[in-house]
């Protein structure tokens, strides 16, 4: 079983609409979580941090859950931009585990 | 920001031959570099942990004769691939540490061996 684990979509969406990605880890040590975006033949790109409390940035909101063990990035209104793909990140001493990434496409 | 410059970009060469990939932090010292690889359509994978004057260590599966890092400098890791397979081609992207989490990554260099 993978550390971080996301459905891989494709999620292909209108413009406008919301969509939500789930991220589960398996280790409960994990201390730092993210959202990476990466677009195709480029490096990641680090999108938000995940923060107990939950954050929000302009149409993006990430959420954790420790108790089950999740993250989710939801994002409101979507553009033709924000095509990617989302990759969740779990943080422990030295050790960063990649999803393997969520690929959104938004059409017009 | 935070800048990692990683080098060459693209890189085509024959079977056999021994490729140097450089990734450099260009405005902070990094204690600890990351080298990871990612092939089509797939997540990133960490190859291995690079710490500035001793030895990297690697992730299981990752073979380190193959793999040689150096990390001479704090500002410094190298990966070089050696004996390069048509199986060796990906992409392979460096991350800098700074002791502040989140990571910066570099641009990546997309390996094609023939």
């Amino acid at each position: 079983r993978k550390e971080v684990e996301q459905d891989p979509g494709p999620f292909n969406v209108p413009e406008g609409a919301t969509v939500a990605f789930n991220c589960t880890y398996s280790n409960s040590a994990s201390q730092s979580f993210f959202w990476y975006r990466q677009d195709c033949r480029k490096e990641p790109k680090l999108l938000m941090s995940v923060y107990s409390s939950g954050n929000e940035d302009g149409r993006f909101t990430a959420q954790l859950n420790r108790a089950s063990q999740y993250i989710s990035l939801l994002i409101r209104d979507s553009k033709l931009s924000d095509s990617a793909t989302y990759l969740c990140v779990a943080y422990n001493n030295n050790d960063m585990r990649f999803g393997a990434g969520t690929r959104l496409t938004v059409k017009p | 920001g935070a800048v990692v410059s990683q080098h060459p970009s693209w890189v085509i060469c024959k079977s056999g031959t021994s490729v140097k990939i450089e990734c450099r932090s260009l405005d902070f010292q990094a204690t600890t570099m990351f080298w990871y690889r990612q092939f089509p359509k797939q997540s990133l994978m960490l190859m291995a942990t690079s710490n500035e004057g001793s030895k990297a260590t690697y992730e299981q599966g990752v073979e380190k004769d193959k793999f040689l890092i150096n990390h001479a400098s704090l500002t410094l890791s190298t990966l070089t691939v050696t004996s390069a397979h048509p199986e060796d081609s990906s992409f392979y992207i460096c991350s800098a540490w700074t002791g502040n989490q989140p990571q910066h990554f570099g641009d990546g260099t997309r390996l094609s061996i023939l």
